[in-house]
């Protein structure tokens, strides 16, 4: 019963590397969100996606690209790395029927603490 | 678009005390409001939902939330603290239109 993984759990980067954040989910859910948790902050949405095929941005996704193959994995890749990027990053999932639902995020990964250099 | 206000960044309460976090939300729709936990070095975890329905909702480990549109709050309540309970506390605030938003989390300490 594993629910949200993320995969790493801690990176380090140099300015403009790329990398890519794992994120699968075996619930069978629908919606997967991808979140940055900076220091004092709340969540910030970057990517959605309501099913396979289908992804839309959210409230900070400048510097950053998702894809949603299949319905357990949401990869996010982060193509030029900036200092701006460093954060927590969060994946969740949730299963809302049909489309165009208020999110409700229901399971969170334990995240991915990413430092640029 | 929809905001959230937590207020207090940090809470400290007695062993047995009343938990009291509180919650303002502006909403241009009725909203879905929620609290979520997090403990260190994990992710969130859903403590309580308001979509519809009855205003008092009780959610995991003891910990409710009444919704009151008059007042635009959703505070978060406990009637006795446990050490467990020392965590971080966000609420958050969905309108129909694909988009949530957190408030800046409220740590709650628990003295013993």
């Amino acid at each position: 019963n594993a629910g949200v993984t993320q995969t790493p759990k801690f990176r380090i980067l140099k300015i403009g590397q790329s990398m890519t954040l794992q994120c699968t989910q075996d619930m069978n859910h629908n919606y997967m969100y991808w979140y940055r948790q900076d220091p004092g902050m709340g969540l910030k949405l970057i990517y959605y996606s309501v099913g396979a095929g289908i992804t839309d941005k959210g409230e900070v996704p400048n510097g950053y690209n998702v894809s949603r193959s299949t319905t357990e994995d949401f990869p996010l890749r982060l193509e030029l790395a900036a200092p701006s990027q460093t954060s927590v990053y969060f994946c969740a999932s949730s299963y809302l029927m049909g489309i165009g639902q208020a999110h409700q995020p229901q399971h969170f990964g334990d995240g991915t603490r990413l430092s640029i250099l | 678009a929809q905001s959230v206000t937590q207020l207090g960044s940090h809470v400290s309460v007695s062993e047995g005390a009343l938990v009291l976090l509180r919650c303002n939300y502006s909403s241009s729709v009725p909203p879905y409001l929620f609290w979520y936990v997090q403990y260190p070095n994990q992710g969130l975890q859903l403590l309580l939902k308001y979509t519809t329905g009855a205003t008092l909702v009780k959610g995991i480990n003891g910990f409710e939330a009444e919704f009151k549109k008059s007042e635009t709050s959703f505070h978060l309540t406990k009637p006795s603290a446990h050490m467990s309970d020392a965590a971080e506390y966000f609420c958050a605030v969905s309108e129909n239109n694909n988009d949530m938003r957190f408030g800046a989390g409220t740590r709650l300490t628990v003295k013993p």
